[in-house]
């Protein structure tokens, strides 16, 4: 079945910093979503991307719908201590009625 | 508006007893999911449900069985819970291909179930 692969598996910043993290696949996908999990939460849609080469932003997170489908990207910009989780990529094939899921990105932040 | 709630919140089971974990969602959505979150290995699909009375396996689904009687309501039982069934199970519900965002998913807050 389809994979996806989440890098990195962690990472240790600084508040302030800026944050860049991404997903591959070996499939070609129609939908990216982007989710973040706070400890002893359920995980929480971030970003949904249906489009090759689309560019979503939502407050200082933005995300990218890579050109070959089997890719998206999510960049935090000037990292907060909220910001520690972990996020989820999540890809959906074409005529596929469930998703699939990376391992996630624990972050970290240093205050 | 609730979204998906999830019932119980926590629970212990002794090896070989059984349980019903409870999911409801008030969006009014098609599909209905449960997955199971352990430490390192992301979240897994164990059953899910494009409509009401209908149910598919997922990713990891031998130990489990799910029904769909209402629209808005996807349980999962355990038959006979083992160790291995120990693990955070999330339920999530997106609006299916009659909605504009079909395949976003919502999830629930989580059950987490310990077997000894």
């Amino acid at each position: 079945g389809q994979q996806l692969n989440q890098s990195p598996q962690s990472m240790f910043i600084q508040e302030g910093e800026d944050v860049s993290m991404n997903c591959t696949s070996s499939s070609i996908f129609n939908t990216w979503l982007w989710y973040k999990q706070d400890p002893g939460e359920g995980p929480v849609l971030l970003i949904a991307l249906y489009k090759a080469g689309e560019l979503t932003s939502n407050g200082r997170l933005t995300a990218q719908f890579g050109i070959t489908r089997k890719d998206s990207f999510l960049n935090i910009s000037a990292s907060i201590p909220s910001d520690v989780g972990i996020y989820f990529c999540a890809g959906r094939v074409q005529g596929a009625q469930k998703l699939v899921f990376g391992q996630g990105t624990r972050l970290t932040i240093n205050p | 508006n609730a979204g998906v709630t999830q019932t119980p919140k926590f629970r212990v089971l002794k090896t070989g007893q059984s349980m019903t974990l409870l999911c409801a969602q008030d969006m009014n959505h098609e599909y209905m999911y449960w997955y199971r979150q352990d430490p390192g290995m992301g979240l897994r699909l164990i059953h899910y449900s494009v409509g009401e009375g209908t149910t598919a396996k997922g990713e990891v689904p031998d130990g489990y069985n799910v029904s769909r009687l209402k629209k808005q309501n996807f349980l999962l039982g355990l038959e006979s819970a083992a160790p291995s069934q120990t693990s955070v199970y999330f339920c999530a519900s997106s609006s299916g291909t009659g909605g504009t965002v079909p395949y976003e998913q919502y999830f629930g807050p989580g059950t987490r179930l310990t077997v000894t």
